[in-house]
């Protein structure tokens, strides 16, 4: 069992935008905001698209966001499009375990 | 441009010590910053991270594997060498090697190598 929650599923229409909740503890989420967000279509390696909570490396889209309230940090994305149809996890420091992800949510676009 | 690569025996048998290495390119473990991780995926489960090392060689591992992990490095030769003792069937899964994201606060992972799986049989 993932230390961090993460809904199985996640579905929307193109265009629209879904938010990807990420529970955690107040070992984690709650007190850093070190939290990152990949994705990851199948077959394939991970994407990071979001670091520190809030932050976007170079090259990622605006249209991902990241933010956090309380002790569950939120993707959000906005105008979606086929090709976000992947898994997304998010990860976090905690002072328990130096890192832990969460159990992975599933895109779906209708 | 960073490119991480691992390689390691696609099948282990149980009880055995699976070594993956990991060749990368385009940075240094011994530059101020830098670091690698091992982070592993069994089919269709999620990501679960194992171990870190620094440039400075600090470690980290995974409370749960701690005392079946190591990992070490070779400046040199652009390596980081993880080894996992006491092979069991539920440790059958993809294994990446990754680099440590430098302009964060905190480990985030931008550069990942293709993977590895192992499947752990007799």
């Amino acid at each position: 069992q993932s230390a961090l929650t993460q809904p199985a599923s996640v579905s929307g229409s193109p265009g629209q935008s879904i938010t990807i909740s990420c529970t955690g503890t107040s070992s984690d989420i709650l007190f850093y905001k070190y939290v990152s967000w990949y994705q990851q279509h199948p077959g394939k390696a991970p994407r990071l698209l979001i670091y520190d909570v809030t932050n976007r490396p170079s090259g990622i889209s605006n249209r991902f966001s990241g933010s956090k309230s309380g002790n569950t940090a939120s993707l959000t994305i906005s105008g979606l499009q086929t090709e976000d149809e992947a898994d997304y996890y998010c990860s976090s420091y905690t002072n328990i375990n130096p890192l832990v992800f969460g159990g992975g949510t599933k895109v779906t676009v209708l | 441009q960073i490119t991480l690569k691992e390689s390691g025996p696609p099948v282990v048998e149980p009880t055995q010590t699976l070594t993956l290495t990991c060749n990368f390119s385009g940075f240094s473990l011994g530059t101020s910053g830098e670091g690698v991780a091992w982070i592993r995926q069994p089919p269709g489960e999620a990501l679960e991270w194992l171990a870190l090392i620094y440039w400075d060689d600090d470690k980290r591992f995974s409370p749960s594997l701690k005392s079946r992990l190591s990992i070490t490095r070779d400046i040199s030769r652009n390596q980081v060498v993880l080894t996992l003792a006491n092979m069991d069937t539920v440790d059958t899964a993809t294994y990446f090697c990754v680099h440590r994201y430098l302009y964060g606060n905190f480990d985030a992972f931008d550069i990942w190598g293709q993977g590895t799986m192992v499947t752990v049989t007799s």
